[in-house]
């Protein structure tokens, strides 16, 4: 069972549409990060997110923290093919004494032109 | 891009052999992690140093040992591979803990036959 549960796993969507990932857990975290893969390559941060109800957008993308800082979403407007990817959500447990990053299994995101 | 180098990037061996693979940064981060990445799971966390001769465990860490002798040299090893450690391996550097952004290299995709 994931700690953190992303979905959909996969979406395949046209140029220009709009979607939502989701990031769930039963647990609290202190703190959330959003990753893009890319095939090949290693996944490099897009945001982080500490408050509960915080919301930042980056251009196209808006990332939001839940209030219980429980779950977070990743919304896409207007998508285009470069947005193709692997996102990938990641946060630390509230209660761990550890620190250690716990990532969810991965959105498969393709945007056909 | 954060200056990480992961060797080899390729490699095919049999089950059985030891396998040993490499992380060299030149950021000097004090925080070095070995992932792997497998369909249907995102990353896992396998062992994490947090200093040098410092390491600890992650949550799939059976059948893996590593090491640090110094600050941009974290090694994984396989003491004797099996076909279940099929899979891609990331190492990641974080300057404090795992709340701060993590910065990946290009990944060591490993196939043991």
């Amino acid at each position: 069972t994931q700690l953190l549960e992303q979905s959909p796993q996969f979406l395949s969507i046209q140029e220009g549409e709009n979607l939502t990932v989701y990031c769930n857990s039963s647990s609290v975290f202190s703190s959330l990060q959003w990753y893009r893969q890319e095939p090949g390559e290693g996944p490099v941060l897009l945001v982080t997110v500490v408050t509960g109800g915080e919301v930042k957008k980056l251009k196209r993308l808006t990332f939001q923290f839940g209030d219980a800082r429980k779950d977070s979403s990743l919304h896409i407007t207007a998508a285009q093919p470069g947005d193709t990817g692997l996102y990938l959500c990641a946060g630390v447990e509230a209660v761990s004494n550890t620190g250690k990053l716990i990532f969810g299994q991965g959105t498969t995101l393709q945007v056909k032109p | 891009d954060a200056g990480i180098t992961q060797s080899p990037r390729h490699k095919v061996t049999e089950t059985g052999t030891p396998v040993t693979l490499r992380c060299h940064q030149t950021e000097n981060h004090r925080y070095m992690y070995w992932y792997r990445q497998d369909p249907g799971h995102g990353l896992r966390l396998i062992h994490y140093s947090y200093g040098v001769k410092d390491t600890d465990k992650g949550e799939v860490s059976d059948g893996y040992s590593v090491s640090r002798s110094k600050t941009e040299d974290f090694l994984l090893t396989l003491e004797s591979a099996t076909s279940s450690q099929t899979s891609v391996y990331f190492c990641a550097i974080s300057e404090k803990t795992a709340h701060w952004p993590q910065h990946f290299g290009d990944g060591t995709r490993l196939s043991i036959l």
